[in-house]
């Protein structure tokens, strides 16, 4: 089955750094999702986006529906500790199942 | 509260066996998933379900086996015939729009 390519794999950051992540698909999508997985624990929905180029913040978290419809850019400004864990992205068409993206793990630099 | 509950969370298993992880949930969701993954790997679909006594293979459904005889249930069985079956395990459910809510796993480990 398709994954979604998302981007960086994995990021080294030191706390109250600015964080960029991105995911690309192949076919379009009308819902992008932002899911996030704390270490040993099932992931939790971030942000939904239903509206290409909508724009949706929650917190210091913003993410973005791309005109396309093939991608969708989630941005963490000042990062905290407990910001560290994998983020996936994930697409869905109508009422499918949901595409996951490969994930992005990010880890905090003492 | 209303929630989604995986049990055990951590199992072993001999060579061989076959073995089930329970995923509970009371949310009232029609739809329920069952995903595998792998250390530092993404998501990988094993079985879902998207009403009850009905469910569909997803990318990596051989060794495994599900059943949906209630709503609020969805079984899986690692079955002897899952060759490499140590991974991390995971739950979801969600009334069919991409907010799913996932279960805290149960990490399966062969011993």
């Amino acid at each position: 089955g398709q994954q979604l390519n998302q981007s960086p794999q994995s990021m080294f950051i030191q706390e109250g750094e600015d964080v960029s992540m991105n995911c690309t698909s192949s076919s379009i999508f009308n819902t992008w999702l932002w899911y996030k997985q704390d270490p040993g624990e099932g992931p939790v929905l971030l942000i939904a986006l239903y509206k290409a180029g909508e724009l949706t913040s929650n917190g210091r978290l913003t993410a973005q529906f791309g005109i396309t419809r093939k991608d969708s850019f989630l941005n963490i400004s000042a990062s905290i500790p407990s910001d560290v864990g994998i983020y996936f992205c994930a697409g869905q068409f109508g009422n499918e199942k949901l595409t996951f993206g490969t994930g992005t793990r990010l880890t905090i630099i003492p | 509260d209303g929630g989604i509950t995986q049990s055990p969370k951590y199992l072993f298993r001999k060579e061989g066996q076959n073995v089930t992880l329970s995923c509970e949930q009371n949310l009232n969701h029609d739809a329920m998933y069952w995903y595998r993954q792998d250390p530092g790997q993404g998501l990988r679909l094993i079985y879902y379900s998207q009403i009850v006594n009905d469910f569909q293979k997803g990318d990596i459904a051989e060794g495994y086996s599900v059943s949906r005889e209630k709503k609020e249930s969805f079984p899986l069985t690692v079955t002897s015939a899952q060759k490499n079956p140590t991974a991390f395990y995971l739950c979801a459910s969600s009334i069919g729009d991409g907010h799913y809510t996932f279960g805290s796993g149960t990490r399966l480990t062969v011993v």
